[in-house]
């Protein structure tokens, strides 16, 4: 089956750095989600990418989908405490009825 | 928009009981719905698509039998897991697709099921 490689595993940084955290597949994705996860919570989405080569911010946050649809990233700029948690790529290689490859997720940690 | 509701939020049950998990889009109607599973420390992964009004696919692995799901209306799914044993026990989440942006999900706010 489909596999997402993400990483990394977890990051500790300072409040104020810019974080940068990628996924790569073994096969190819149509569209990339990044999303973040709250202990205890649903996955809530934060940028979708359909086209490859995509660029598309909100917010702190910027996501690019690989020209290859093989890979994405993530980063944030300017982390805030509230940034905390773990963020999860996602992919998805049908036509939006299929459901959704996840990456292990990236455990992101601010220290003060 | 987009809000994914779940109920009940968590829920312990004994060994051998089945166990009933609602998801339901609140402000949209969800022509798919999909339930996945997350162990602790641990990704999500797909159990199985719903669509409205019909079967749903469950992925390789996954007991269709163990895991019923049903898609009664456009705003509503559910899951029972049915002769619960503690190797259920595991947060479970579903998402929604809108018909608007076919490749979003919106995730509900999972339900802890724990089964002694």
């Amino acid at each position: 089956g489909q596999q997402l490689n993400q990483s990394p595993q977890s990051m500790f940084i300072q409040e104020g750095e810019d974080v940068s955290m990628n996924c790569t597949s073994s096969s190819i994705f149509n569209t990339w989600l990044w999303y973040k996860q709250d202990p205890g919570e649903g996955p809530v989405l934060l940028i979708a990418l359909y086209k490859a080569g995509e660029l598309t911010s909100n917010g702190r946050l910027t996501a690019q989908f690989g020209i290859t649809r093989k890979d994405s990233f993530l980063n944030i700029s300017a982390s805030i405490p509230s940034d905390v948690g773990i963020y999860f790529c996602a992919g998805s290689s049908g036509g939006g009825a299929d459901g959704l490859t996840f990456g292990k997720g990236t455990h992101l940690i601010i220290q003060p | 928009g987009a809000v994914v509701s779940q109920h009940p939020s968590w829920v312990i049950c004994k060994s051998g009981t089945s166990v009933k998990i609602e998801c339901r889009s609140l402000d949209f109607q969800a022509t798919t719905m999909f339930w996945y599973r997350q162990f602790p420390k641990q990704s999500l992964m797909l159990m199985a698509t719903s669509n409205e009004g019909s079967k749903a696919t469950y992925e390789q692995g996954v007991e269709k039998d163990k895991f019923l799901i049903n898609h009664a209306s456009l705003t509503l799914s559910t899951l029972t897991v049915t002769s619960a044993h503690p190797e259920d026990s595991s947060f479970y989440i579903c998402s929604a697709r809108w018909t608007g942006t076919p490749y979003e999900q919106y995730f509900g706010p999972g339900t802890r099921l724990t089964v002694t």
